[in-house]
């Protein structure tokens, strides 16, 4: 089954608090990314990830870091969060420059 | 580097009469696709149509899309709009140097 599970669902955290958003998917994919969705600004990238520690800055990667040890999992990390970092973040996966497939997402309020 | 615009924030249309999300870009490179992703209340997105193929029109679930490279653009129609189709859409282009580009989407509202 083509899939890719993240977790937590839904978050809160205070600010300054550490945060780990974690997504896994089970298609053998070497090409993740985690994005964040906010009304108005679409769809965008924080980071990429081209394979086992191979990741690369998206367009607003300031305040996360990635980590990826192995193929099927990708993890975004919020170091003292802030508030503006209050959003909701899709991890995706696919196979080259293809069809991306998107986590359920995970809902996140900094207070 | 790339972009990729929809000029339409929101687009409302009564049940039954054609719809058209428009989505054009601009990319530096030759080797492209182009993608519709459809994301409904709560859901994650997904991909509706996928093209990179010039004047071809691709068909998936009533909907189509035809790129074409001489205006940089890939619209989105479907000739009879359904209520079920009320959703976010994205336009996205992807080629083999940098990370897919999403428009900044339309969400489609389809009223009785």
């Amino acid at each position: 089954d083509m899939k890719v599970t993240q977790m937590p669902r839904y978050l809160i955290k205070r600010m300054g608090e550490n945060v780990l958003l974690e997504c896994g998917q089970d298609m053998s994919h070497e090409t993740m990314y985690w994005y964040r969705q906010d009304p108005g600004l679409g769809l965008q990238l924080i980071y990429i990830s081209y394979d086992v520690d191979s990741n690369s800055e998206g367009d607003i990667p300031k305040g996360y870091r990635v980590s990826r040890k192995k193929r099927e999992h990708f993890s975004l990390i919020l170091d003292s969060a802030k508030t503006n970092q209050t959003s909701v973040y899709f991890c995706a996966s696919s196979h080259g420059r293809n069809t991306l497939y998107f986590g359920a997402g995970t809902r996140l309020s900094v207070l | 580097g790339d972009s990729v615009t929809q000029t339409e924030g929101l687009v409302t249309v009564t049940e039954g009469l054609p719809v058209k999300l428009n989505c054009t870009y601009q990319t530096t490179y030759l080797t492209i696709a182009f993608f519709w992703y459809v994301q409904y209340l709560n859901e994650a997105p997904q991909v509706l149509l996928k093209s990179s193929t010039d004047n071809k029109r691709t068909e998936h679930q009533g909907f189509h899309a035809t790129l074409h490279k001489s205006s940089s653009s890939f619209h989105l129609q479907k000739s009879s709009a359904q209520l079920s189709d009320s959703a976010l859409y994205y336009c996205a282009l992807s080629n083999n140097n940098n990370a897919p580009r999403f428009g900044a989407g339309t969400k489609l509202s389809v009223k009785p």
